[in-house]
């Protein structure tokens, strides 16, 4: 059974830094896996969606990355932003169930002025 | 604008007073599903929906019902709601091996 886990669960960083987030799952049978942002008292918002054929996916000041060997996946934000600040959640699916996404609890970012 | 939107936004009843929540989507997408999302125990899937008349339990589907008659819609139904679904309700779609697309959530809290 997939189990996705994110460390660590609260980050805080100064504007302009650059930053990872880690994401961890169980099963290496991943189908894919998707970043999202999600602000408070806001629905999800997808950032990145990566396949399993694929190592990375970019997008402006992100990139995600994927290896399925070892179980992990990384977001890496790119000058941070105060606007960045949100939590955010990996999520993967498994080739037997590829459209039942399974979430980590999330990181909490907080990007400094 | 595509997009996916819950219908009410928040909804504060009492125990066993049936609630429907509505979601629909405009994107043409096949899959739709639900999610609760509960401090400590993050988004859990409710049901989900492969195509029109075909819908299958999540992981938590006890107290929930659903139905897909159309393509664009994905109703999430409480029969006897309880206190404990008291929570945050997300709706999804999608196509197949494409992103997940949610709505904005719906907040409900059973007195």
């Amino acid at each position: 059974k997939q189990e996705v886990t994110q460390i660590p669960a609260a980050l805080s960083v100064p504007e302009g830094e650059n930053l990872v987030l880690n994401c961890s799952f169980t099963d290496s049978a991943i189908y894919n896996l998707q970043w999202f942002r999600q602000d408070p008292g806001k629905g999800l918002t997808s950032l990145l969606l990566i396949q399993s054929s694929q190592r990375e996916q970019t997008s402006g000041r992100l990139n995600a990355s994927l290896d399925k060997s070892s179980g992990r996946s990384t977001l890496y934000i790119a000058a941070s932003q105060p606007g960045d600040s949100a939590t955010y959640l990996c999520a993967g699916t498994s080739m037997d169930s590829s459209y039942k996404l399974i979430f980590g609890s999330g990181t909490r970012l907080l990007v400094r002025p | 604008e595509a997009q996916v939107t819950q219908n009410p936004r928040y909804l504060i009843t009492v125990t066993g007073k049936k609630l429907t929540v509505t979601c629909s989507q405009n994107m043409n997408h096949e899959y739709m599903s639900w999610y609760r999302q509960d401090p400590g125990l993050g988004l859990r899937q409710i049901y989900y929906s492969m195509n029109v008349e075909v819908t299958d339990k999540g992981d938590v589907p006890e107290g929930y019902k659903v139905s897909r008659k159309e393509k664009r819609n994905f109703p999430l139904i409480l029969e006897s709601p309880s206190p404990n679904q008291t929570s945050l309700y997300f709706c999804a779609s999608s196509r197949s091996n494409q992103p997940q697309h949610f709505g904005d959530g719906t907040r409900l809290s059973i007195l």
